[in-house]
């Protein structure tokens, strides 16, 4: 059974840097062709995309947000890390990591984490 | 980029009845296109990949079809927790989410 968690601030600061971790049980990220991506979803509004890496470590970034973004893996932990700099209260979302593979679907995804930018 | 545009935003229906909604892409994504479902408070949960294929476990009445840049995703006949947002996703061009359709009861 696959499942991931996230983990990380509920509140930053306008400006501050967001450090999320996902830590995930029932897959390998050493294993080919799978990948953890992360996604965020503002209250009431429709998930989007931010970044992928891969058992190779490619990884893709949301051009809107590419120059933003950081994800690094740690295979030995389970885990995986996304770093978002300059955060502005519009980033105001839950966040969440999933499982996938080379089809970039998403299945399963972590419970996700509110995370509030506010001074 | 691709966009996503569901129809309708809003779908009221009644248990039992079948629900049809649809999402529009603003460009040729050939089949690379997927359906979640959500339910308040929780995560997406994927219910079809690659236009027609049900993932693990979902039942028989979600189906989807279409290619391209029109797409259906059918509930044949709604069971009371089937109730919820549903939402495309398309992968051909980068990653993108369409707006959602809220399913609700009548």
């Amino acid at each position: 059974q696959i499942t991931l968690k996230e983990s990380g601030p509920t509140l930053v600061k306008p400006t501050q840097t967001l450090t999320l971790t996902c830590t995930f049980s029932g897959f390998s990220l050493s294993t080919s062709g799978v990948g953890v991506g992360w996604l965020r979803q503002p209250p009431g509004k429709a998930p989007e995309w931010l970044a992928l890496i891969y058992w190779d470590d490619a990884k893709r970034f949301s051009p809107s947000l590419k120059t933003r973004l950081t994800i690094t893996k740690d295979t030995s932990k389970n885990q995986v890390v996304l770093l978002m700099t300059n955060m502005d209260p519009v980033d105001t979302a839950t966040y969440y990591c999933a499982h996938t593979s080379w089809t970039n679907y998403f299945d399963p995804w972590g419970q996700g984490t509110l995370v509030t930018v506010s001074s | 980029e691709v966009v996503l545009t569901q129809s309708p935003a809003t779908l009221s229906l009644s248990p039992g009845e079948r629900a049809t909604v649809s999402c529009r892409a603003s460009q040729s994504v050939s089949r690379y296109l997927a359906w979640y479902q959500q339910k308040p408070g929780q995560a997406p949960r994927l219910l079809i990949y690659d236009a027609s294929n049900r993932a693990t476990g979902i039942p028989a009445r979600f189906s989807g079809s279409g290619s391209g840049t029109d797409f259906t995703l059918t509930i044949s006949s709604l069971e009371p927790e089937d109730f919820a947002v549903y939402y495309c996703q398309q992968r051909s061009n980068w990653l993108s989410f369409g707006g959602g359709t809220k399913v609700e009861i009548k």
